[in-house]
């Protein structure tokens, strides 16, 4: 069974770093790309972009391109999202998913990110 | 502001049909597969449809999909209370060189 499990909820204070982490299983992680998705407090899910876990080769959506950055380590498993230096704005849930082909078939169940003086 | 367009809500009452449209243009759903996805409030967003009409193991086919030049529309028959949720459509933008989602469409079972 294909699995992404992401790692918990988070507070933090503007101008602090974080990294949040999407763990897959029950498939050939290295050989599908991964997807990060925002959704602001009360709204819609905006696409982030895709890394490819095998070659670390990174698309990023023109609206997040250096916001985020992404990362993978293959050896478990698991992809990164990380920000350097947070923003109240940052604050969302953040989503992970398996793209197959042009479609995103499989979710993490979501980090809540909340950023707060 | 989202480049694929969907209406805010919809509502029908159980037992009934209703149809969410996603209108976008040429460099998106004009040359793209769309997939649809269905957020309960409150968990991660479940994918219904994808490469534009197809369902994934387990999706009931109450769900159908649609695409027409630069438009596509999401089925729903026989409308249940546990259908009450948001509706998105997605798909890729050459334009852009980006995904994109719809801005969402809140169903409500009356």
């Amino acid at each position: 069974e294909v699995q992404l499990v992401q790692s918990g909820a988070e507070v933090k204070k503007p101008g602090e770093s974080l990294r949040i982490s999407c763990k897959g299983s029950g498939y050939m992680f290295a050989y599908s790309w991964i997807g990060w998705v925002r959704q602001m407090p009360g709204k819609g899910l905006e696409y982030m972009g895709i890394i490819y876990p095998d070659e670390s080769e990174t698309r990023y959506s023109p609206s997040f391109q250096g916001q985020v950055t992404f990362s993978v380590d293959k050896s478990i498993s698991t992809a990164f999202l990380q920000w350097s230096s947070l923003k109240a704005s940052d604050t969302a849930i953040y989503y992970c998913a398996r793209l197959i082909d042009a479609h995103f078939d499989h979710w993490g169940q979501g980090a809540l990110v909340t950023v707060s003086p | 502001q989202s480049v694929l367009t969907q209406p805010p809500s919809v509502s029908a009452a159980p037992g009934q049909k209703v149809t969410i449209s996603c209108s976008g243009s040429s460099s998106n759903i004009g040359h793209k597969y769309v997939s649809w996805y269905q957020q309960v409030p409150g968990t991660a967003p479940k994918l219904l449809i994808y490469d534009n009409d197809r369902r994934p193991s387990g999706i009931p086919d109450r769900f159908s999909a649609s695409k027409s030049g630069t438009s596509a529309t999401l089925g729903i028959t026989g409308l249940q209370t546990g259908d009450e949720a948001d509706y998105y459509c997605g798909t890729w933008d050459s334009s852009l060189g980006a995904g994109e989602f719809g801005g969402g469409t809140r169903l409500t079972v009356l």
